[in-house]
């Protein structure tokens, strides 16, 4: 079983839909959550960074994390046609630098006009 | 603006050829990563590197060897390429430190190698 689940779609949205993307874990000691956002033929580039449970908004993303059933989410409001991306949810335990990312296999995400 | 360059963006390889893939970060730091994407395994680490001339395995280190002679400089190397190294790779960086954010990636924007 993996450590990280994630579906991996592909979710295709109209234009201005709210748009759920989810990961769940198995590790308990992840306290470190962090969405990624890669677009077609490029790297992943920082979403959303989040410690230990609760929510994090900047924009129209929110990020929210329940430690307690191992699962965390990112939303997306008014979703956008550049919002069209692959999105990879990461962890780790700690915060030290080089400490393990452990990745979901991300979701693609379609926006339509 | 902060930059991991991977100069090649598309490489077409023949089986038993030795390939090199080459990243090279501005950001003066210390932490240097190699990683494979593949459909529906997501990213897997190969190789990491805390310092110059320093590596350590990652997950999945087997038919790959890595280099770093200058801090702002890591090379992936497959000795004898195989078809089932067909992947697109990622290298990506970190500072070093505790907290801040300090395991936050910073990717290039990858190589993808078909190995025929």
């Amino acid at each position: 079983q993996k450590e990280v689940e994630q579906d991996p779609g592909p979710l295709s949205v109209p234009e201005g839909a709210i748009v759920s993307l989810n990961c769940t874990y198995s590790n308990s000691a992840f306290q470190y959550f962090m969405w990624y956002r890669q677009y077609s033929r490029k790297g992943p580039e920082l979403l959303m960074y989040t410690y230990s449970s609760g929510n994090k908004e900047d924009g129209r993303f929110t990020a929210q994390v329940d430690k307690s059933s191992k699962y965390i989410s990112l939303f997306i409001r008014d979703s956008q046609p550049s919002d069209s991306a692959t999105y990879l949810c990461a962890m780790s335990a700690r915060e030290t630098s080089g400490s393990r990312l452990t990745f979901g296999e991300g979701t693609q995400l379609t926006v339509n006009p | 603006d902060v930059k991991v360059t991977q100069s090649s963006r598309y490489l077409v390889k023949r089986t038993g050829e030795k390939v090199f893939l080459e990243c090279v970060q501005d950001m003066d730091h210390e932490n240097m990563f190699w990683y494979r994407q593949d459909p529906g395994l997501g990213l897997r680490l190969i190789y990491f590197s805390y310092d110059v001339k320093m590596k350590e395995k990652g997950d999945i280190p087997e038919g790959y060897s890595v280099s770093r002679e200058k801090k702002e400089r890591f090379s992936l190397i497959l000795e004898s390429a195989s078809t089932n190294q067909t992947s697109m790779y990622l290298c990506a960086s970190t500072s070093y430190g505790l907290g801040s954010g300090a395991n936050v990636l910073t990717f290039g924007a990858g190589s993808r190698l078909t190995v025929l």
